[in-house]
């Protein structure tokens, strides 16, 4: 079984500003760790993700996120966030045994950026 | 190259209406995803292909949910007598094997009057 949480469904920082995502997640099997954004009336992009490996992770538009197994955190952050930021963001889990890769998706994080 | 495309983008049905979504993925792809987006959630599963053999259907909410890819690429989500509940946007996502990466379709955007 696998499940997301994300604290926080609405995020409001300045532009410029540090952000910060968060995502807590469980499984029963070795979790493969995702973040993606999605634009208004767009379908998901892919923004970065934890197979194995290095547990710092770096995706596009100078987003990274830290795979924390002892607290189950998977924790998206960006030193400046940019007017283009502001969009949905959703973690998802899926695990090494289920099937082929079946995601199962946190409700959300809107992030808003200030002037 | 050509991303995973849905159609109709948009679709307003009346209850009881049968729907039918369709799902282009990218070509050579073998695995292909459904989800369901609730306002306001996040995508939840509703079933699974390899090729075209469907390997999970446990997210289906109601035998009225009905999906089939019977040549292995185009895939339709079917719905029959529509209810308001259903009103949602259904997203489609194709991987390679065995990558880990899905790509997403932009989704179709069902309302049930």
């Amino acid at each position: 079984a696998q499940s997301v949480t994300q604290l926080g469904s609405h995020v409001s920082v300045s532009e410029g500003a540090l952000v910060l995502l968060r995502c807590n997640y469980s499984s029963s099997v070795p979790p493969y760790l995702f973040w993606y954004v999605q634009y208004p009336n767009q379908g998901l992009q892919l923004l970065l993700k934890y197979t194995t490996g290095a547990t710092l992770v770096k995706g596009i538009n100078g987003f990274e996120a830290e795979f924390k197994k002892s607290e189950t955190s998977f924790h998206l952050t960006k030193p400046s966030a940019h007017m283009s930021d502001a969009a949905e963001y959703f973690c998802a889990v899926s695990g090494l045994n289920t099937n082929a890769g079946k995601s199962t998706f946190g409700d959300g994080t809107t992030l808003t950026v200030k002037p | 190259g050509a991303g995973v495309s849905q159609s109709p983008r948009y679709k307003v049905a009346k209850r009881g209406q049968d729907v039918a979504l369709r799902c282009d993925p990218i070509s050579g792809h073998v695995s292909l995803f459904w989800y369901q987006q609730a306002l306001g959630q996040g995508p939840e599963f509703l079933t699974y292909f390899q090729n075209e053999a469907q390997l999970d259907k446990s997210g289906l909410p109601s035998d009225r949910f009905f999906a089939e890819r019977p040549e292995g690429s185009v895939s339709t989500l079917k719905i029959q007598r529509t209810q308001q509940e259903d009103s949602a946007v259904y997203l489609c996502a194709s991987k390679d094997s065995p990558a880990y990466t899905q790509y997403f379709g932009p989704g179709t955007r069902l309302t049930v009057l």
